[in-house]
Formats: C-alpha cells, structure tokens, sequence
C-alpha cells in the first residue's frame, strides 16, 4: 500500500530534550515536506526536499533541523524543543511533475 | 509572496442541504494550483479536488465542485447533498507550478454536517 508514515503518533517531553519525528514513503517521491498545524493558522511548511542531499528552509525553519540521506527517509530534528514548538505535524511526499501531494498520519508533540 | 484566504472560521449546514466554503488567495503567478483539502477528526489530510489555473472548467468530483474565478482570485468550493462524514476542518492550498514544492495553506474553515 502507497503510505506515508510518521512516527511518533503522540509525543510528550520536556523542554530541551532532543528528539527525532521520523518520516518514510514507499513510493519513490523526489519532494518531501514537513508542515506544522497550529489552531488558526492552518499548516506551515517547516523544511522540504526535492531529493537526496537537497534541503531548503520553509517558512517556520527556527528550532529545526531535517536530514535527507535516502529518498525514502526524512526525519525532523528537534535539538532543544521548547513550549512553542507544541504543535500538530504533517510529513508529505509528492512526485515529481504532479500535484497531489501525500501526507502521513500527523504527530501530535507536547513539548512542556 | 503567496497568501490564501479562508474568512469562514465555522461553517454548519443540514444534512443533505448545499454549502459553499469561500477562499480567496493572492499571487502574481500566471501558472499554479489550487486544493481543497479535508482533515475529518482523524487528522489524515484528504485531497478533496484540484483545480489547474489555466483551465478555466471548473474540476468536479461526485458531490464535490468548486468555482473558481480567476481574475478575482477566488477559489470557492461547493458541496452538494451534505453527508454528516462531511463534518472535517477544509483546508484551501496554493501552489506554483515549478519551483519549491510547497503548499501554501488558509487557515481552515471547520464545517459541522447537522442531522
């Protein structure tokens, strides 16, 4: 079956404990995104990749780190989580030359 | 830089009865997409329907149309004979063709389906 899947689903740590949200597609897509869901502010793009060893900043970058050493990998890196970062977070991948783009289960974080 | 508009925050409607979910969105771009997508409470995101800014049919699925309205930059979507699994947060998105791949989000308009 075509997935995206994240993991953690739920997450709960304390402020300043570094932690890793993992990301992985079964189907080969170049691009591959992360996007934060906050209440009234719809989603916002963290980091993407349009391949292995391409990275670039979205629009919310600060306080993240993302890696991409397979095409099927693309984990999120928070160093030091803080209070701010409590959010709700979406992987998606999408291939290249279309549109639809597929998104994994979301991770709810709690960072307190 | 793109911005997407959605001014309904909460939307109800009676099941089987009509809505209209509004987005308008702003870009200097000749060239983009547009989505509807559905978050029910889940949280998976469901692409409901897209629309190609250079075709100026407007894209329809099953129950699901949508108007859009390109020099005025609107992009509303209408769903017919409402189902009460319609009850999700939509969510309107932008995107470039070529370019970054990013999808550019409004802020959501949550719709309650009422029996």
């Amino acid at each position: 079956e075509a997935q995206v899947t994240q993991n953690p689903r739920y997450l709960i740590t304390v402020t300043g404990k570094k932690l890793t949200v993992t990301c992985s597609q079964n189907m080969n897509h170049e691009y591959m995104s992360w996007y934060r869901q906050d209440p009234g502010l719809g989603l916002r793009q963290i980091y993407y990749s349009m391949n292995v060893e391409v990275t670039d900043k979205g629009d919310v970058p600060e306080g993240y780190k993302v890696s991409r050493k397979e095409k099927r990998n693309f984990p999120l890196i928070l160093e030091s989580p803080s209070p701010n970062q409590t959010s709700l977070y979406f992987c998606a991948s999408r291939n290249w030359g279309h549109t639809e783009a597929f998104f994994g289960q979301g991770t709810r974080l709690t960072v307190v | 830089a793109q911005t997407v508009t959605q001014s309904q925050p909460e939307m109800s409607v009676q099941e089987a009865e009509t809505v209209t979910l509004s987005c308008t969105y702003d870009t200097s771009e000749s060239n983009y997409y547009l989505f509807w997508y559905k978050q029910p409470p889940s949280r998976q995101m469901i692409l409901v329907i897209r629309q190609e800014a250079y075709k100026q049919q407007n894209a329809t699925e099953n129950r699901f149309s949508v108007n859009f309205q390109k020099a005025a930059k609107s992009f509303s979507l209408k769903i017919s004979d409402s189902q009460l699994g319609d009850t999700a947060m939509y969510f309107c998105a932008f995107m470039n063709q070529g370019g970054s791949e990013k999808l550019v989000f409004g802020k959501g308009t949550k719709l309650t389906v009422n029996p």
